[in-house]
């Protein structure tokens, strides 16, 4: 199993353009989280998806959108970048329809925006 | 208020040391996580509790519930646990959610 897999890596963009982070799962999982790290706060929850079809809002939803057509799949879209989405962003699955279960993370990915 | 704290934010350590990190919350929770952050970033999940206490290895995670206070034990420590540790809840209202500690950086040195 790959696990959890995020592309791209690092990715640098500029203020106004869109793009989309991957995320897949080859484990199965219904839930799946994207969050993003700062420094010197906790991760955030941006949003999560308790399965196919579902996608619901976390902490921190605006400026990004979410779809789950599949069980494996979980992109998260940035609509038009600013210079505040510069972060670190995790995905995350996991094998229940909740947090109450174990988290498994995707390596990150690393966004500039300039 | 952030409803997950953890002390201390900052930890160094000789190899060999015994080291506990502590998570305090404020609200009612159905289960709590500790992970892993290693240094080039990746993270994996080390417990997830409810109750008691739970060991792996060297790494021993209690919680108490009703002192809304939970902690991760590392024994003999190594250079090899030097990594970011983080706690987070479920509350128990919102299952659906993970809500993060800021994290405890820990170095050890040999």
């Amino acid at each position: 199993n790959a696990g959890v897999t995020q592309t791209p890596k690092f990715q640098v963009l500029k203020t106004g353009q869109s793009m989309t982070l991957q995320c897949a799962q080859d484990m199965n999982h219904e839930y799946m989280s994207w969050y993003r790290q700062d420094p010197g706060m906790g991760l955030r929850l941006i949003h999560y998806s308790v399965g196919a079809g579902i996608t619901d809002q976390g902490e921190v939803p605006n400026g990004y959108n979410v779809s789950r057509s599949t069980t494996e799949d979980f992109p998260l879209r940035l609509l038009s970048a600013a210079p505040s989405q510069t972060s670190v962003y995790f995905c995350a699955s996991s094998p229940g329809t909740g947090a109450n279960y174990e988290q498994y993370f995707g390596p990150g990915t690393r966004l500039t925006v300039t | 208020k952030n409803e997950v704290e953890q002390s201390p934010q900052n930890l160094t350590a000789q190899e060999g040391e015994f080291i506990t990190i502590n998570c305090s919350y404020s609200v009612g929770i159905s289960a709590l996580h500790w992970l892993q952050q290693h240094p080039g970033g990746g993270i994996v999940s080390l417990f997830m509790l409810s109750s008691g206490k739970k060991k792996h290895g060297r790494l021993i995670a209690t919680i108490n519930i009703q002192e809304k206070h939970s902690s991760l034990h590392i024994t003999a420590s190594h250079p090899r646990d030097s990594a970011v540790y983080i706690c987070a809840i479920v509350k128990v209202w919102n299952t659906d959610k993970l809500i993060f500690g800021t994290g405890t950086r820990l170095q050890v040195f040999p």
